[in-house]
């Protein structure tokens, strides 16, 4: 268990519908990163945040956004969602932004667009 | 264009066996370099991070060397067990955070 958590584990929805994704770090982390696992894709970085403010941006769809609360809880906003969205959604968090710090993955949340 | 291959694609050995995973990468700058591995269904776990200057880094019977100059890292396996089935990720972390993933070598090991 790395101490991340995500919910839902598994949501299946339909083209073109809107889904939330929480992500909560590990206690005392501060920054959270989006991942994104397709089977064809590997691990797509998507977006990182580090205390409240966006740090690094990856592939990330126009239709995607993310934000970080104060509480440092996360959450992925996927809209507009296509057949291609389906995946494995991973939160991801760290300490600090130091190059030496692992990176701690959550269980994943599995979107199934219909 | 920022670029980590991984081979083999799989890999198939028997249990208490060695092996060897590759990875190539052409990212610059450079910052570090991770191995991590990831089992069926669940998130990745980090096994190493190694930056510039280091070359070896051990975790138990993984060993992850790296040498800059030729941009290749590679992760050993020792005495393989059957809870090393999974797959192994090579992420190479650059400038501006970025972060680019090989697609993973699938290790098999078979009793």
């Amino acid at each position: 268990d790395s101490g991340v958590t995500q919910t839902p584990k598994h949501l299946i929805t339909a083209t073109g519908q809107r889904v939330t994704l929480r992500c909560s770090p590990r206690s005392g982390d501060l920054s959270v990163y989006w991942y994104q696992q397709s089977l064809d894709q590997g691990l797509q970085f998507l977006i990182q945040y580090y205390n409240g403010e966006e740090r690094a941006k990856g592939n990330i769809l126009e239709r995607f956004s993310a934000q970080q609360f104060p509480d440092l809880h996360s959450e992925l906003n996927l809209s507009s969602l296509e057949l291609g969205d389906s995946a494995l959604y991973f939160c991801a968090s760290s300490r600090e932004e130091g190059p030496q710090r692992a990176q701690y993955f959550g269980p994943g949340t599995r979107l199934l667009v219909l | 264009k920022n670029q980590v291959e991984q081979s083999p694609q799989s890999l198939i050995i028997l249990e208490g066996k060695n092996c060897t995973l590759q990875c190539n990468y052409t990212v610059s700058p450079f910052s570090n370099l991770r191995w991590y591995k990831q089992d069926t269904g669940r998130g990745p776990v980090s096994l190493t991070i190694m930056t510039f200057s280091e070359n070896t880094k051990s975790n138990g019977r993984y060993t992850a060397t790296l040498d800059a100059d030729t941009k290749q890292s590679s992760l050993h396996i020792t005495a393989s067990q059957l809870s090393d089935s999974a797959s192994y990720i090579c992420v190479v972390k650059g400038g501006y955070s970025t972060l680019t993933f090989g697609k993973g070598t699938m290790l098999l090991v078979s009793p």
